[in-house]
Parts: C-alpha cells; sequence; structure tokens
C-alpha cells in the first residue's frame, strides 16, 4: 500500500521568512496529494491540494509543487505569520480508489 | 464548524474495558471514515464506511470494530483496552464514496486508558 513520509518533524522559522515542508510517497498510482492544518487542540482542516494533472498550484501565501517522476510534493508558505504555527500533514491517495495516506506531520513555529 | 460532530469530546477509562465513540456526519454525506492519531504516529486510517457498508479497512485493530447505520451515524468500538489505544480519535466525512476531495473532520473524541 501507500506509504508517505514527511519531512523535516519540526520545523523553526522567523516571521516573515519562508517555510517549506517535503514529502514523497511511494505508489506512483497516487494522483491526489492535499495538505493539512491542525492548529492545537483544533481539528484538521484542508489548505490546499494538487492534482497529478498539474505541477503547481498557489494561494495567496502557500504554494504546492509536485513532481510525478520523483514522487515528491512540497508544500511552500511565504511571508510566514505566527498564526501558521501548526502542524501540517500531507497526504496521498488514489481518486476514486483508496483513502488518504497521511505522512506523520511537521509542527511549524513561527516567531514573532 | 465543519458539521461533523463526534461524541464524547473526552474519555477516561481502565486497562481492559470497551468503549463506544460516535460521530455524525455532515448533513448529505454517505462516507465516513476514522482516523487514530496517536502522539508521534500522525493521522492513521482506521476503516471507511459508505451509505451502511464498509469500503475500506486500513490499520485497525481486530479488537476495534465499527459500523454504519442507516441515519449514517457511525460508531467506533473499541474493546479489551490496552494502554497503547490512548489517542485522540477522529472521524471525517465526504459526499461521496470515492477520494475526490476535502475531508471534513470533527473535533475527535480523546480517549484515555489508565
Amino acid at each position: 500500500g501507500e506509504n508517505v513520509e514527511q519531512h523535516p518533524s519540526t520545523l523553526s522559522v522567523q516571521e516573515g521568512d519562508s517555510a517549506v515542508i517535503k514529502c514523497t510517497y511511494s505508489d506512483s498510482a497516487s494522483n491526489y496529494f492535499p495538505w493539512y492544518k491542525q492548529e492545537l487542540g483544533k481539528r484538521p482542516q484542508l489548505i490546499i491540494d494538487i492534482r497529478s494533472n498539474v505541477g503547481e498550484k498557489k494561494d495567496q501565501r502557500i504554494a504546492v509543487t509536485l513532481n510525478k517522476t520523483a514522487k515528491h510534493f512540497s508544500l511552500h508558505i511565504t511571508e510566514t505569520q505566527p498564526e501558521d504555527s501548526a502542524v501540517y500533514f500531507c497526504a496521498a491517495s488514489i481518486t476514486g480508489n483508496t483513502p488518504l495516506v497521511f505522512g506523520k506531520g511537521t509542527r511549524l513555529s513561527v516567531i514573532a | 464548524d465543519s458539521g461533523v460532530t463526534q461524541t464524547p469530546k473526552h474519555l477516561i477509562t481502565a486497562t481492559g474495558q470497551r468503549v463506544t465513540l460516535r460521530c455524525s456526519p455532515r448533513s448529505g454525506d454517505l462516507s465516513v471514515y476514522w482516523y487514530q492519531q496517536s502522539l508521534d504516529q500522525g493521522l492513521q486510517f482506521l476503516i471507511q464506511y459508505y451509505n451502511g457498508e464498509e469500503r475500506a479497512k486500513g490499520n485497525i485493530l481486530e479488537r476495534f470494530s465499527a459500523q454504519q447505520f442507516p441515519d449514517l451515524h457511525s460508531e467506533l468500538n473499541l474493546s479489551s483496552l490496552e494502554l497503547g489505544d490512548s489517542a485522540l480519535y477522529f472521524c471525517a466525512s465526504t459526499l461521496a464514496g470515492e477520494n475526490t476531495g476535502e475531508l471534513f473532520f470533527g473535533e475527535g473524541s480523546r480517549l484515555t486508558v489508565l
């Protein structure tokens, strides 16, 4: 089955700097790659997703890139703010077939 | 508010006991997923139901079972509890059986086994 590896497990950045979180997946048939944000004590919420027919997607300060050949995808957050502090999870699945498999998460701390 | 309701929010019990966690999906959603979140293990997929039928099974222990009822709410039953079962259990729902988009998570049920 699918296996998703996520790095780093913790990340600290200064406010205003960029943050990058990377994930790799094992199943070349996976074609849906969402990112979820979980604030302390809250539920995970989708922040952005990408499907395998595109290489990059952007939504304001966040962007996701996908390299299907290398089987990795990344989350980029620019101009980080204290409210970006949370745990971020990447995930992968085969659309229409399998439930999401999540990475173990990255705890992002934005230092003011 | 995601529209997914989970009860209880917190549960403390002893080893060997049995508990039931309940989930009401968003109105109109037919698919319910259960995930377990432990400290260092991220979100582990347990089981999925679609319109009352089991759709997919993940790393769910034999001591655990689930079902989805005709009104689409779901229950996760955990029996012969062990210390290692202490975790946050999330329910999530989607409209369709296929994974085509956003999972809407509930607030979770935090289980502590003493």
